[in-house]
């Protein structure tokens, strides 16, 4: 079983649709969850990150943690074309060095 | 502009030939890592450096080798003993190796290819 599980779709939702990302881990020892996008043939952008439990909201952009469940989100609200990509989430324990990423999903939204 | 170049961005090789991926960063980044990314497996930890002339295994460190001379240089040399080595490599950096390992600056990726 890998240590960090994540659908990797494809998902395509049609433009303005709110989009749920999700992964799920096995380590209880993570603490620090972060979202990455990456375009095709790019490196992968730092979207958001948290630490602990709870919510976070940029824009568009929300990530929530629940550590009970070991259950990690990000939701796209009225989403854009521009926001195709594969987002990948990333997790690591406190003095870890090093992140542990989940495989990836390909969102695609449709004009 | 500050930021991580890695070159070439397409790499073509035989296979049995050693090949250096180069990567820079002008971030003034104390830690540097090596990324493999092959379809629907995400990215996997190839080596990871903290500080100059020094440098840690990461979980698929078998046929890669690094060399961390230069603070700003992280070269990752993908040798003939690596059983697969197509894919797309990723290299970044962050400020330091532990407290803020969030904060991973990615490069462009160079994707090789061994015939």
């Amino acid at each position: 079983q890998k240590e960090v599980e994540q659908d990797p779709g494809p998902l395509s939702v049609p433009e303005g649709a709110i989009v749920s990302l999700n992964c799920t881990y096995s380590n209880s020892a993570f603490q620090y969850f972060m979202w990455y996008r990456q375009y095709s043939r790019k490196g992968p952008e730092l979207l958001m990150y948290t630490y602990s439990s709870g919510n976070k909201e940029d824009g568009r952009f929300t990530a929530q943690v629940d550590k009970s469940s070991k259950y990690i989100s990000l939701f796209i609200r009225d989403s854009q074309p521009s926001d195709s990509a594969t987002y990948l989430c990333a997790m690591s324990a406190q003095g870890a060095q090093k992140l542990v990423f989940g495989q990836g999903t390909r969102l695609t939204i449709n004009p | 502009d500050g930021g991580i170049t890695q070159s070439p961005k397409y790499l073509f090789r035989k296979e049995g030939q050693n090949v250096t991926l180069s990567c820079e960063q002008n971030l003034n980044h104390d830690a540097m890592y090596w990324y493999r990314q092959d379809p629907g497996q995400g990215l996997r930890l190839i080596y990871y450096s903290q500080i100059v002339n020094d440098f840690q295994k990461g979980d698929i460190a078998e046929g890669y080798s690094v060399s961390r001379e230069k603070k700003e240089s992280f070269p990752l040399t993908v040798t003939s003993a690596q059983k697969n080595p197509t894919a797309f490599y990723l290299c970044a950096s962050s400020l330091q190796g532990n407290s803020d390992l969030y904060e991973q600056y990615f490069g462009p990726g160079t994707r090789l290819t061994v015939t």
